[in-house]
């Protein structure tokens, strides 16, 4: 059974400063993974799809990497914004195509 | 492009009473998922569905839930006899074939 763990479950940081978020999962036959933004009370923003053949992939001042051997996905967010405070999610396509989530990670960025 | 639709976006019911929760996918992608967030919880899968057919239920309760995606219109989510546990928040996403999900507002349901 794939399960996904994100660590760490919270983290507050000063405004500029660079961080890494951390995923891991249990299975290595995935078909991809992506990394999600969840706001309060809202719905779901894609922030990065990796396929299971890359390695990496950019978007701005993200990040992401994948590393399908070890199970590990990093998620590196460079000069961090006060609006970028999000609960940001991890989540593998295992199977029958569904996505299995971690409980995510939450960021506040503090001015 | 339209995102992912979902209505409604809160949605009261009291306990014994029908949910229906619609969702429309993005224009060109033939995969819905259904997911359910439950307070403090992670999101977790319940049904993934294309046109006419429930590719995947293995996520979904097997009483009082059950999920379409008919060839016209949007997918349903329909769950009967409410009770209080099923207050959530339910996210619907569509994508193309193995591509990226596309997440809705989701619905918000609240059972008194």
């Amino acid at each position: 059974k794939q399960e996904v763990t994100q660590i760490p479950a919270a983290l507050s940081v000063p405004e500029g400063e660079n961080l890494v978020l951390n995923c891991s999962f249990t299975d290595s036959a995935i078909y991809n993974l992506q990394w999600f933004r969840q706001d309060p009370g809202k719905g779901l923003t894609s922030l990065l799809l990796i396929q299971s053949s890359q390695r990496e992939q950019t978007s701005g001042r993200l990040n992401a990497s994948l590393d399908k051997s070890s199970g590990r996905s990093t998620l590196y967010i460079a000069a961090s914004q006060p609006g970028d405070s999000a609960t940001y999610l991890c989540a593998v396509k295992h199977g029958s195509e569904k996505l299995v989530f971690g409980k995510g990670t939450k960021l506040t960025v503090n001015p | 492009n339209a995102g992912v639709m979902q209505n409604p976006r809160h949605l009261v019911r009291r306990r014994g009473q029908e949910a229906r929760l619609r969702c429309s996918p993005m224009k060109g992608h033939s995969h819905v998922y259904w997911y359910r967030q439950l307070p403090e919880e992670g999101l977790k899968f319940m049904v993934y569905l294309q046109k006419e057919n429930i590719i995947d239920e293995s996520g979904m309760p097997k009483e009082r839930f059950s999920a379409e995606f008919p060839k016209e219109g949007p997918s349903i989510l329909r769950i009967q006899q409410v009770v209080r546990g099923d207050s959530a928040a339910y996210f619907c996403a569509s994508s193309p074939p193995q591509g990226a999900e596309y997440f809705g507002p989701g619905t918000r349901l609240t059972v008194t």
